[in-house]
């Protein structure tokens, strides 16, 4: 299994601009997070999927973010238009259900840079 | 989710045994354990985890107290690689929320030769 994967792995980007990280989840798994990690906040958890469907948004931080499944194996998160304040790393991760427990396995992580 | 408080770093000579504390005085009968580390740069990986009985896998040993009140994560041979910040959560393994783990602050160990 090739693990959860993650792109872009670095993006460069100008204030405003619109920002797209994509991550491909461990088939199988049922649990899609998104989490960010910064110096300040250490890391935090955006939002999570379960089937596809958002059960827990409550860390976006405002209109400006979103995150899309479209389908099991895929999913976005958005960030339009993007800020010096969302530099971070950005990491995905998948879980399986019927394990019982919180086995999370987190992708590699996209670094993001606003300029 | 119960709150856990972990030293801010540690250091362990590297071919000795590191044992990590956390205190989850708060814990609630039904919310697991769970160990977490995170190597410079890279995601967070899963070690090890626990409700009542301790634990042992290949890359860790995960002792509870008997009141549950608090842990030890157990790296048996530390090698240099194992220098990461090291989380402890206590997590409810099922209800509502099933499946948000929320990271604190860790531990930084240190394993130096």
């Amino acid at each position: 299994d090739a693990g959860v994967i993650q792109s872009p792995r670095h993006e460069v980007t100008e204030m405003g601009q619109e920002v797209t990280l994509r991550c491909k989840p461990i088939s199988g798994h049922d649990y899609l997070f998104w989490y960010r990690q910064t110096m300040m906040r250490g890391l935090e958890l955006l939002i999570y999927f379960n089937n596809n469907v958002p059960i827990d948004d409550s860390g976006m931080p405002e209109d400006r973010f979103s995150a899309k499944m479209p389908n099991a194996s895929f999913s976005t998160l958005k960030i339009q238009p993007s800020e010096p304040r969302d530099s971070a790393v950005y990491f995905c991760a998948s879980s399986f259900a019927l394990t019982g427990a919180n086995v999370l396995t987190f992708g590699a992580g996209s670094r993001l840079t606003v300029l | 989710d119960a709150k856990t408080t972990q030293p801010t770093s540690m250091d362990c000579a590297e071919g000795r045994a590191a044992n990590l504390p956390c205190n989850h005085s708060t814990i609630s009968g039904n919310e697991y354990v769970y160990w977490y580390r995170q190597i410079h740069s890279q995601g967070p990986q899963y070690i090890i985890h626990g409700l009542k009985n301790n634990e042992t896998n290949e890359m860790a040993s995960l002792i509870i107290t008997e009141d549950r009140k608090s842990s030890t994560l157990i790296l048996p041979h530390a090698t240099l690689r194992d220098t990461a910040v090291y989380y402890c959560i206590a997590r409810n393994a099922g209800g509502t929320s099933y499946g948000k783990l929320t990271f604190g602050q860790g531990t930084i160990l240190t394993v130096h030769p």
